[in-house]
């Protein structure tokens, strides 16, 4: 069974205080790792997708990376504005065509001013 | 603007009164699915749609009956909900998926349901 674990589950950082957040996955096949950013009240918002080991794709103050067994959300300089919560999904050989993502919980991450 | 858009946004309501909650995206997109986001739990998925007519079940269907008469819409109905079915529902759309890749899914704002 595919499986997808995030760590922290929450995390609260300083103004300008990098930090990286965990994705870690066990899955029969990944055919592409999402992360997506939820805030409070709305629908999670698409970030980056990652297909392949070695992987890396950035957008302002956020870098995701992808390794073989986990990816990671680099956050540099955070913003107040920053603060939300961080999803992981993953598509794999498992899903099929139409399931699609699998999800982990979430690091609900809250930058101080 | 594209969107995906849900109603209501909050419902509450009680043991076995059916509801249906409308989805509707403006994107053209074949894929449409709904999710349920509970705390700890994430988002797991309840039925997906490829396309007009075609759905099928995800993760946790139990309870749910969905359906794509048009493209552009895909209601989830809780023929008899109960208080288990309490949580936070999004809808999701996307243009297509095939073979390896899949296209990004846009998510709708979410109906917040509570059954009593």
């Amino acid at each position: 069974e595919d499986q997808v674990t995030q760590s922290p589950e929450a995390l609260r950082l300083q103004e300008g205080e990098s930090s990286s957040l965990n994705c870690s996955y066990t899955v029969s096949g990944l055919r592409g790792l999402f992360w997506y950013r939820q805030d409070p009240g709305k629908g999670p918002e698409f970030l980056f997708t990652l297909y392949s080991a070695g992987e890396e794709k950035e957008k302002e103050r956020l870098k995701a990376t992808l390794t073989k067994k986990e990816s990671f959300l680099h956050i540099t300089a955070p913003k107040p504005e920053d603060s939300a919560t961080y999803l992981c999904a993953v598509r794999t050989i498992s899903s099929g065509s139409a399931r699609q993502l699998t999800f982990g919980s979430g690091t609900q991450l809250t930058v101080l001013p | 603007e594209a969107q995906v858009t849900q109603n209501p946004r909050y419902l509450i309501t009680v043991t076995g009164k059916k509801l249906t909650v409308t989805c509707s995206q403006n994107m053209n997109h074949e894929y449409m699915s709904w999710y349920r986001q509970d705390p700890g739990l994430g988002l797991r998925q309840i039925y997906y749609s490829m396309n007009v007519e075609v759905t099928d079940k995800g993760d946790v269907p139990e309870g749910y009956k969905v359906s794509r008469k048009e493209k552009r819409n895909f209601p989830l109905i809780l023929e008899s909900p109960s208080p288990n079915q309490t949580s936070l529902y999004f809808c999701a759309s996307s243009l297509r998926t095939s073979g390896s890749f899949t296209d990004t899914q846009y998510f709708g704002p979410g109906t917040r349901l509570t059954v009593l």
